[in-house]
């Protein structure tokens, strides 16, 4: 079965720093994975995603995220964040279907980032 | 950029009600989807739906929820007589169902049972 696990539920940053969220995933098969960022009181925005090739893929607003399948991990980067990367931050693997794609999320990581 | 649009934003009934949550998913996608996030919590499945049914569903999706697609347009999903505890932010989303595609969500409907 998939799964996602997000062992941070809460990471507190200096602006300016750099950030590591940390994703884990379960799958059978080979994985396609993706980063959402939710803003509070908005919905889920793609960050990037990974499906094949190159396993550092680069994002929107400076992210990155490296996929290492002898660790199961799929961790999103940024060098130095800014104060309005303060969001949710949802991991998810998906899955292939004949009806379609399915998407399971991790339960999340809330950034926080300080002056 | 096409856009996955929810409506309304903030919906307020009383408990024993029906409720319907509408969905606008983007025009040339296929496949559609409801998720559900209690407040704090994780984003959970609801149900996916491709032509013309459900495709898969999660346990959390009973007899008193129901998706339609009743025109060309709109997805909707209609929980039937609503318990404090479907209050929660829902999502709809879309996807082309191309292999390795994302997901494209809409801005949420807040659902408050009360």
């Amino acid at each position: 079965a998939q799964s996602v696990t997000q062992p941070d539920i809460h990471i507190t940053v200096s602006e300016g720093a750099s950030l590591e969220l940390r994703c884990n995933y379960s799958y059978g098969a080979t994985p396609y994975l993706f980063w959402y960022v939710q803003s509070p009181g908005q919905g889920l925005q793609l960050l990037l995603k990974y499906f094949s090739g190159d396993t550092l893929v680069q994002g929107i607003k400076g992210f990155e995220a490296e996929f290492k399948r002898s660790q199961s991990s799929f961790n999103l980067r940024k060098p130095s964040v800014h104060w309005s990367d303060a969001a949710e931050y949802f991991c998810a693997v998906g899955a292939h279907r004949n009806t379609g794609n399915q998407f399971y999320f991790g339960t999340g990581t809330s950034l926080t980032v300080i002056p | 950029e096409p856009e996955v649009t929810q409506t309304p934003s903030h919906q307020v009934t009383q408990m024993g009600q029906e409720v319907i949550l509408r969905c606008v998913p983007i025009s040339n996608h296929l496949y559609f989807y409801w998720y559900r996030q209690i407040l704090g919590q994780k984003v959970e499945f609801l149900v996916s739906f491709y032509n013309n049914e459900i495709s898969e569903k999660s346990e959390i999706f009973d007899d008193q929820f129901s998706v339609e697609r009743p025109d060309g347009s709109n997805f909707t999903l209609k929980i039937r007589s609503t318990k404090l505890e479907d209050s929660a932010m829902y999502f709809c989303a879309s996807s082309d169902g191309g292999f390795g595609t994302e997901a494209f969500f809409g801005q949420g409907t807040r659902l408050t049972v009360v």
